[in-house]
């Protein structure tokens, strides 16, 4: 059974910029969630998406956007980066019914994006 | 909206020595809570979860914690560390019916 697997593992970008990251869940996972965890803080969410609808969101602005796979991999997509952007971004995948978090998350290594 | 603190940041203790590190949240309804650790350079993995029942639930690596309904805690103990239990802890409990909502971290840092 292969386990959440993110990349890039490190990118760096400059403010302005737009960014991809890649998630891919771990197998018989259909949510994914995305977590931004700057240095020093715990994470705090994204989004989450269930069969490839946006299944809540927080409090992010819309220049953060996601998308689902039928395959249920997950990309998280940041425009116009920002200085305070700079974070390590965890995907977790978790199985359920209607992307209930009372299933276990279980979560991917992280990207950890620069923006100079 | 529900909150989670923990209320140390920092913890040194010496190999085999007991610890506790401490979490309360805030909800006035039915409360899901977990147990995180995030080894250095590394994501983070479950350690231990409550959802119902026995209020003491323990992990496969000697770690327990106790949902504590009237002080809204579940502090997270081992009675004997390990330098391999360096790590930072996160807890963090089930807002609404989408996401976890985590706490500060707790950097436990275990001395020879």
């Amino acid at each position: 059974e292969t386990g959440v697997t993110q990349s890039p593992t490190h990118l760096i970008k400059t403010r302005g910029q737009q960014v991809t990251l890649r998630c891919s869940s771990q197998s018989g996972h259909n949510t994914v969630s995305w977590y931004q965890q700057a240095l020093g803080q715990g994470p705090q969410f994204i989004f989450q998406y269930y069969r490839e609808e946006e299944n809540g969101r927080g409090n992010f602005p819309p220049r953060f956007s996601g998308l689902q796979f039928p395959n249920y991999s997950s990309e998280l997509n940041v425009n116009a980066l920002e200085l305070d952007d700079s974070a390590l971004y965890l995907c977790a995948s978790s199985s359920g019914t209607s992307g209930r978090n009372t299933d276990t998350q279980y979560f991917g290594p992280g990207t950890r994006l620069t923006v100079l | 909206a529900q909150s989670v603190t923990q209320l140390d940041s920092q913890v040194p203790v010496f190999e085999e020595a007991p610890v506790e590190l401490r979490c309360n949240y805030s909800s006035s309804v039915s409360v899901y809570l977990f147990w995180y650790v995030q080894y250095p350079n590394q994501g983070l993995q479950l350690l231990l979860k409550y959802l119902s029942g026995s209020t003491l639930v323990e992990s496969i690596n000697g770690f327990e914690a106790e949902f504590n309904k009237s002080q809204t805690s579940f502090h997270l103990r081992k009675p004997s560390v390990h330098i391999s239990d360096t790590a930072e802890y996160f807890c963090a409990v089930v807002q609404g019916a989408q996401k976890l909502v985590f706490g500060q971290g707790t950097r436990l840092t275990i001395n020879p």
